[in-house]
């Protein structure tokens, strides 16, 4: 079936580094993909999205490519805050219309 | 953006009693809603999927007699647990979505910790 595999974490940064997050899936057809960012004891946020092969998806500094030659979606961030510190979905919609996630990566940014 | 309001936040309450988690969408109607569990440190597993005025569909292992869903309206769905026990303890997530392939709404989560 469909799945999604993220980088393990924790990643730890300092304030301003660069920030990259490999998420590659494996579905059957062509599926939307995801990032939901979680905050501490929060549900998860829409992070952004892209729907097609080539697709730009960005919000907030970040931004993650529809690369279907290679089934990826790195998240990344060109400078990283403190408040950046959260965890990381990467997500599909299989073809049942269910969110299929990845494992999580918790980033941690310091000052 | 899309609103999705879960409460309680938390609840805390003995063995045995039942639980009742709501799932509001404030701006949008919501034809479909899901239920989420989440252990520590663990990705989200869905539980169930309900569409507004028809049965749940639960998940492979998930007891249907332990977590009631009705999703009454298209702005509401409601998870029960029932009879709860320590082994339930743990960070219950809904979230919605409208029609078509639109992206998933989450709301914030309720810790739920029986003792």
């Amino acid at each position: 079936g469909d799945s999604v595999t993220q980088m393990e974490g924790p990643v730890t940064l300092s304030e301003e580094a660069f920030l990259t997050i490999n998420c590659t899936y494996t579905a059957t057809g062509y599926p939307s993909l995801f990032w939901y960012v979680q905050y501490p004891g929060e549900g998860l946020q829409l992070l952004l999205k892209a729907t097609k092969a080539d697709d730009k998806g960005s919000n907030k500094g970040f931004e993650a490519t529809y690369r279907k030659e290679t089934t990826s979606f790195h998240l990344e961030k060109g400078s990283v805050q403190v408040s950046d510190s959260a965890v990381y979905f990467c997500a599909l919609n299989d073809s049942w219309g269910k969110l299929q996630f990845g494992a999580g990566t918790q980033v941690v940014v310091t000052p | 953006g899309a609103v999705v309001s879960q409460h309680p936040s938390r609840v805390i309450c003995k063995s045995g009693t039942s639980v009742k988690i709501e799932c509001r969408s404030l701006d949008f109607q919501a034809t479909t809603m899901f239920w989420y569990r989440q252990f520590p440190k663990q990705s989200l597993m869905l539980m169930a999927t309900s569409n507004e005025g028809s049965k749940a569909t639960y998940e492979q292992g998930v007891e249907k007699d332990k977590f009631l869903i009705n999703h009454a309206s298209l702005t509401l769905s409601t998870l029960t647990v029932t009879s709860a026990h320590p082994e339930d303890s743990s960070f219950y997530i809904c979230s919605a979505s409208s029609l078509g392939n639109q992206p998933q709404h989450f709301g914030d989560g309720t810790r739920l910790s029986i003792l």
